[in-house]
């Protein structure tokens, strides 16, 4: 039963161009959040969707940034135009249904690197 | 906003040594408190929920407690292996989870 998949696991892009970041969750769960980690910091929440729904979108930046949950494929974290400050790490995690038990599964993240 | 605190930033033992950590939070209605473990070039890795002050959680060398305005992950006779970075996060109900800057705990042979 594979874990949430994320890919690719590192990615550089040069300023201005396009990142696409992909997340397909566990088997079974059908709620999606991104986070990111800067370096020296915590996880930040980015956005929690659901299929077809963006449920919260309060930490996402709100220009450049943009995701998606597709009724068929992965969660899509989409950044235009990348600059140096979007270097992170980004995290991708599934729960079967909103709650507090159990926490999140988490994958491996994807490292984006912006030169 | 709710906040998490972790302390200490780093933290190294000889194995062995028993030792603990700190997570002191400020949240709106507490519905969990978790902890992850998180290996370099990984992602965080669930090891315990926690919802009620005096609650205690075990794992292997692991035990995890929590009070009103904090948790402590105690780590019994700890081995090289359980060298990562811990982290604890908060959740108040709402879509998100609210974690802190972690301890890094290096676990000398």
């Amino acid at each position: 039963n594979a874990g949430v998949m994320q890919n690719p696991r590192h990615l550089v892009r040069r300023r201005g161009q396009e990142a696409r970041l992909r997340c397909s969750p566990m088997k079974g769960h059908s709620h999606v959040y991104w986070y990111r980690q800067l370096p020296e910091e915590g996880l930040k929440f980015m956005v929690y969707l659901q299929k077809e729904n963006i449920i919260d979108e309060s930490g996402m930046p709100k220009e450049r940034f943009s995701a998606e949950f597709p009724k068929e494929g992965p969660s899509i974290l989409r950044i235009q135009q990348v600059v140096r400050g979007d270097s992170a790490a980004y995290f991708c995690a599934s729960s079967p249904e909103v709650s507090a038990d159990g926490g999140y599964t988490f994958g491996s993240g994807t490292r984006l690197t912006v030169v | 906003e709710d906040q998490v605190t972790q302390s200490p930033e780093a933290l190294r033992l000889q194995e062995g040594e028993s030792s603990s950590l700190n997570c002191s939070y400020t949240v709106s209605g507490l519905r969990g408190l978790f902890w992850y473990r998180q290996d370099p070039g990984k992602g965080p890795e669930f090891l315990f929920t926690l919802y009620s002050a005096g609650e205690e959680k075990e794992k292997e060398r692991l035990k995890a407690t929590l009070t009103k305005k904090e948790s402590f992950l105690h780590i019994t006779a700890p081995k090289p292996e359980d060298s990562a970075t811990y982290l604890c996060a908060v959740h108040d109900g709402g879509n998100q989870f609210y974690f802190g800057t972690g301890t890094s705990l290096t676990v000398i042979p």
